[in-house]
């Protein structure tokens, strides 16, 4: 049973515009949620996060979102720019041995921002 | 960019011979991590570790073993490789936040 969904597994967005990349999740006990971003050939690259008591967290042209009642949540890029074309995960943190913090992926959602 | 590096950064290997992949960071973090990433999947945890000598499973752990007898340094071992994990596996580490930071990954092919 997947925790956290990505159902979108493609986005296409032109240059400058928003792009909107969406996450569900299932799991009321996650108390972070985070978003990677993904080049090929390369290590996830941390993006950014939320805390489950937060509605909204941004950075610069990141902005992420979270409904708690919906167990949804979104990452908005503005301007959207063709470097921005990478494969982007979401994931939440759930705890382990030692309250080690351990993080739950979606599948990813692939992002071309066309020039 | 956080110190970590993995070893090797490919490998091809056969059904049923071992295979040992190395992490290796320079950040002095506790918490280190073995995902694989496979295509429909996003990552899966396999391992992770919370200190010297201390680890425990994650999700996908069934055909692995890791092992941490320094700080630096979390190895994990295929004892008989299938062909079924042949995937891209990473490493990561954190601190006291929530994030944790990936390194480049290690392509494996299990023939």
């Amino acid at each position: 049973d997947q925790q956290v969904k990505q159902n979108s597994p493609s986005l296409s967005v032109q240059e400058g515009r928003i792009s909107i990349l969406n996450c569900d999740y299932t799991n009321s006990m996650f108390d972070y949620f985070l978003w990677y971003k993904k080049y090929p050939a390369e290590g996830p690259t941390f993006l950014i996060s939320i805390s489950s008591i937060k509605d909204k967290n941004e950075d610069g042209r990141f902005t992420v979102f979270l409904n708690k009642s919906a167990k949804h949540l979104s990452l908005h890029i503005v301007p959207s720019q063709p470097g921005d074309s990478a494969v982007y995960f979401c994931a939440a943190r759930t705890h382990g041995s030692s309250n080690t913090g351990k993080l739950i992926f979606g599948q990813g959602t692939t992002l071309q921002v066309k020039p | 960019d956080a110190g970590i590096t993995q070893s090797p950064r490919h490998k091809v290997t056969e059904t049923g011979t071992p295979v040992t992949l190395r992490c290796h960071q320079t950040e002095n973090h506790r918490y280190m991590y073995w995902y694989r990433q496979d295509p429909g999947h996003g990552l899966r945890l396999i391992h992770y570790s919370y200190g010297v000598k201390d680890t425990d499973k994650g999700e996908v752990s069934d055909g692995y073993s890791v092992s941490r007898s320094k700080t630096e340094d979390f190895l994990l071992t295929l004892e008989s490789a299938t062909s079924s994990q042949t995937s891209v596996y990473f490493c990561a580490i954190s601190g006291a936040g929530p994030a944790q930071f990936f390194g480049p990954g290690t392509r494996l092919t299990v023939l």
